[in-house]
């Protein structure tokens, strides 16, 4: 069965420092997304990407955050400078056409 | 904003029970998706169900939706110490192409052998 795969499974990061995930869409589809959820809440929406272009995005998606595809396979999250409150899991996603997305595993996103 | 709402919070039965855990919401919906998560690990997928659906099953699951009180319900027939897990349900509005769902907190569900 396709999957979405995220890069890495974990990343430790320094306050300050950027950081970028990385997620493998499954092949097909044409929508993308970022969740992130902080140890013990719910899972919440970031952005969704479409067409090359952000589609929509929350209040969380400050102008820290930026997505992009680089290329016809990889989806790219990336946060300017981290907080301590930028510690989550995050999750990407991807789904077909007013489809069910289909989620990664996560990114375990440590920031000290 | 739209919410779903899961209770309990935790739940914990005896392998071989049923198990049932509901969840609201507050604004109208294209659909409903219940997801399990395992300890540290991704959203898997179970089923959804859609806004003009009263009843779903997939093997042992069986999802019901009342549109009417904004409400859902997931049962787990015959459960089994691999059911051990957190289920959510996730809300997406009425709209078509990119499908941002709202998810609940969530229910931590416990089987004892």
């Amino acid at each position: 069965e396709p999957e979405v795969t995220q890069t890495p499974s974990h990343q430790v990061t320094q306050m300050g420092q950027e950081v970028i995930l990385r997620c493998v869409p499954i092949s097909n589809h044409l929508y993308f997304y970022w969740y992130r959820q902080i140890l013990g809440q719910k899972v919440e929406f970031l952005v969704s990407f479409y067409n090359n272009e952000i589609s929509e995005k929350s209040e969380i998606f400050d102008d820290q955050f930026s997505v992009e595809r680089p290329d016809g396979s990889n989806f790219t999250l990336k946060i300017r400078s981290t907080k301590l409150e930028d510690s989550a899991m995050y999750f990407c996603a991807s789904s077909e056409y007013s489809r069910a997305p289909y989620f990664g595993d996560g990114t375990r996103l440590s920031i000290l | 904003s739209q919410q779903g709402e899961e209770d309990p919070q935790a739940l914990s039965i005896q392998e071989g029970e049923n198990a049932t855990m509901n969840c609201s919401y507050k604004t109208s919906i294209n659909n409903l998706q219940w997801y399990r998560q395992n300890s540290g690990r991704g959203l898997v997928h179970l089923i959804l169900i859609r806004s003009n659906e009263r009843e779903k099953h997939s093997g042992r699951l069986r999802v019901t939706l009342d549109t009417s009180k904004k409400s859902s319900s997931l049962l787990i027939t015959a459960s089994r110490a691999a059911d051990t897990a957190s289920y959510f349900c996730a809300t997406d509005g009425i709209s078509e192409g990119a499908q941002k769902l709202v998810f609940g907190q969530g229910t931590r569900l416990t089987i004892n052998p």
